[in-house]
């Protein structure tokens, strides 16, 4: 039962550029999402989160949109850097709930210099 | 910054041996959690932990799985007859509440993991 789903599992970009990674999700109990950055054989790098009461949180770099009524959210990296190349994994956490994340399956971002 | 230590980083063991993972989490969160990956595959909910107590467990946390808060530091995974599908990083997380600007934030911090391959 896939609730969060990154249907994505590749994106390249050329160093300066945006990069829009997404993510969907089902569970409308869902409040609170976040997204993480992963290199092989580490453990997942907190990015930014939003919460549901929010279309929108940036910080630097990083800007997270959240579309509730699609039960979307993007996250944009702008301008992309070499050092982003990684595997990008949203995560979301039901309301309610024991404050357990359901992941996506991941995206794996390469940033050509 | 405050980090959450896992230990050791690779661990190989034969199969139906027992296998105890370490973690150290983030001193003053309160909640704590065990997730897998297999290789390929996305990260996985396994437990999580509060007030010394199981609080949810997903259906892979079956009966061969136990966690433990042994010393009020340390939080550790058993397996206790490995299987060589238990292969998969493991990863430790804890995570705390906070407000900022009138609503809450969660922040969760996961180790760097332990590879466990069973042969």
């Amino acid at each position: 039962d896939q609730q969060v789903k990154q249907n994505s599992p590749s994106l390249s970009v050329q160093e300066g550029r945006i990069s829009i990674l997404n993510c969907d999700y089902t569970n409308s109990m869902f409040d609170y999402f976040l997204w993480y950055k992963k290199y092989p054989a580490e453990g997942p790098t907190f990015l930014i989160s939003i919460s549901s009461i929010k279309d929108k949180n940036e910080d630097g770099r990083f800007t997270v949109f959240l579309n509730k009524s699609a039960k979307h959210l993007s996250l944009h990296i702008v301008p992309s850097q070499p050092g982003d190349s990684a595997v990008y994994f949203c995560a979301a956490r039901r309301g309610g709930s024991n404050y357990k994340l359901t992941f996506g399956k991941g995206t794996l971002l390469t940033v050509n210099p | 910054e405050p980090e959450v230590t896992q230990t050791p980083s690779h661990q190989v063991t034969q199969m139906g041996q027992e296998v105890i993972l370490r973690c150290v989490p983030i001193s003053n969160h309160l909640y704590f959690y065990w997730y897998r990956q297999i290789l390929g595959q996305k990260v996985e909910f396994l437990v999580s932990f509060y007030n010394n107590e199981i609080s949810e467990k997903s259906e892979i946390f079956d009966d061969q799985f136990s966690v433990e808060r042994p010393d009020g530091s340390n939080f550790t995974l058993k397996i206790r007859s490995t299987k060589l599908e238990d292969s998969a990083m493991y990863f430790c997380a804890s995570s705390d509440i906070s407000r900022q600007g009138g609503y809450l934030l969660y922040g969760y911090t996961f180790g760097s993991g332990t590879r466990l391959t069973v042969v």
